[in-house]
């Protein structure tokens, strides 16, 4: 069974702080996705990495797919309050199936 | 419609009972996926349609859930003899096509509460 873990699980901090959201698995992914979802909303898709080594740039968001495919992370610099909600990492195993992670509540505070 | 669409965004039931969940998704989207998600978790395969088929149901807890999408649109979920802990939001997601790399559209979600 394919697993994706996300750390922290919670996050809560000050208007301008940098943070990273990491998102690891034992298993190998021909693409991960991340989405933010807010409270009584669908997750919305932020970005989609497919190359091992991979690096996005989505304003103050950076993220980055591992050398293997196992894992990835989530910089975002400055963080606003606007950028409040819960963090999902989803990985494809190069089906139309997606396995989603566990989650990365994040509270930015003005 | 301009998004997806589920329907009812809320639903409280007893234990025992049956319920049915609607979901509208984007016009044109030939692929349509049903997801469960817990408090504080993310969502969890349930059952992915491409078209009219069911093209891979192996998310679905046992056989007391159930979906349907008769004409490659709308799509309903069904689950007979609800339990306390089918408690969840259900989700919705299109995509134009189905397979990697296409970008799924999420509805806003159905809370189901089983009393």
């Amino acid at each position: 069974t394919q697993l994706l873990e996300q750390s922290p699980q919670f996050l809560s901090i000050q208007e301008g702080e940098n943070l990273t959201v990491y998102c690891n698995s034992s298993s190998v992914f021909s693409s991960l996705q991340w989405y933010r979802q807010e409270p009584g909303e669908g997750p919305v898709l932020l970005v989609t990495v497919v190359t091992g080594g991979e690096v996005k740039k989505l304003k103050r968001l950076t993220f980055q797919f591992g050398d293997a495919r196992k894992d990835s992370s989530l910089h975002i610099t400055a963080a606003q309050p606007g950028d409040t909600g819960l963090y999902l990492c989803a990985g494809d195993s190069g089906t139309y199936k997606y396995i989603f992670g566990t989650g990365t509540r994040l509270k930015v505070l003005a | 419609g301009a998004g997806v669409s589920q329907t009812p965004s809320n639903k409280v039931t007893e234990k025992g009972k049956y319920v049915e969940l609607r979901c509208d998704p984007i016009s044109g989207h030939t692929a349509l996926y049903w997801y469960r998600q817990s408090l504080g978790q993310g969502p969890e395969f349930l059952i992915y349609f491409q078209g009219t088929g069911a093209a891979d149901d192996s998310g679905l807890p046992n056989d007391r859930f159930f979906a349907v999408r008769p004409e490659g649109s709308v799509s309903t979920l069904k689950i007979q003899r609800t339990e306390r802990g089918d408690s969840a939001v259900y989700l919705c997601a299109s995509s134009w096509r189905g397979g990697p790399y296409n970008e799924q559209f999420f509805g806003p979600g159905t809370r189901l509460t089983v009393l």
